[in-house]
């Protein structure tokens, strides 16, 4: 692989149900992060890591959590999704955490919550 | 806060020039710029730093006002392949995060 892949490519989901997406990136990135884009509202951080073993909040951490046990990997959790997380999720990763670096976004998944 | 973005749609004929204006509340230590095609993921274009400094990639060029807390995209000739939203991000004060602006939405015609 190369640069930025998210699994699943989209979902249908029920609510109340857990669901994890995932994000691998394979170009030693240390910091990674994860957004929701919604019509009209652009892209807003959802959470975020710096490096492994750290996590921090963005926006609208709310009813989403993360964890990143290595470089590679930052799994986002839904732990009862709702309607209102109907949404494009994006990853995305930068050489560095800390001010003004490229950040390289994966292709998104798509999710429906019911 | 999110940076507002102006316009929030331009339709453009193939060879025309376009601005896309990124204002923020905050004073910015940094603007991005990224450009979305439908149904991809955003891929960056450029950064620019506190300095007022300005970049060009292409026909592509950017400048930023940090006493003004605005940064502008410039599209010169446009081509087809332009077509797309583009989005600002900016980073301000301490934090090293971006925070998007809502988009503006790039059609570029024949």
């Amino acid at each position: 692989i190369a640069g930025i892949t998210q699994a699943p490519t989209s979902q249908i989901l029920a609510a109340g149900r857990r669901m994890t997406l995932r994000c691998t990136q394979d170009m030693r990135h240390n910091a990674m992060y994860w957004y929701r884009q919604d019509l009209g509202l652009g892209l807003r951080l959802i959470h975020y890591s710096n490096t492994a073993g750290t996590t921090g909040k963005g926006e609208v951490p709310d009813g989403y959590s993360v964890s990143r046990a290595n470089t590679d990997d930052f799994p986002l959790t839904l732990a009862s999704a709702v309607p209102s997380q109907t949404s494009v999720y994006f990853c995305a990763s930068s050489p560095r955490g800390g001010k003004s670096n490229e950040q390289f976004f994966g292709p998104g998944t798509r999710l429906t919550v019911l | 806060q999110q940076p507002v973005q102006s316009p929030q749609a331009v339709i453009l004929r193939e060879g025309e020039d376009a601005v896309i204006n990124c204002s923020s509340s905050k004073a910015l230590y940094s603007v991005h710029w990224y450009r979305q095609k439908h149904g991809e993921a955003p891929v960056f274009l450029m950064i620019l730093l506190k300095g007022g400094e300005q970049k060009g990639h292409d026909k592509i060029s950017a400048s930023f006002n940090e006493k003004k807390q605005q940064s502008s995209l410039y599209l010169t000739a446009s081509q087809l392949s332009y077509s797309g939203t583009y989005f600002c991000g900016t980073e301000g004060g301490t934090a090293s995060k971006l925070t998007f602006g809502t988009g503006t939405r790039l059609q570029v015609t024949l």
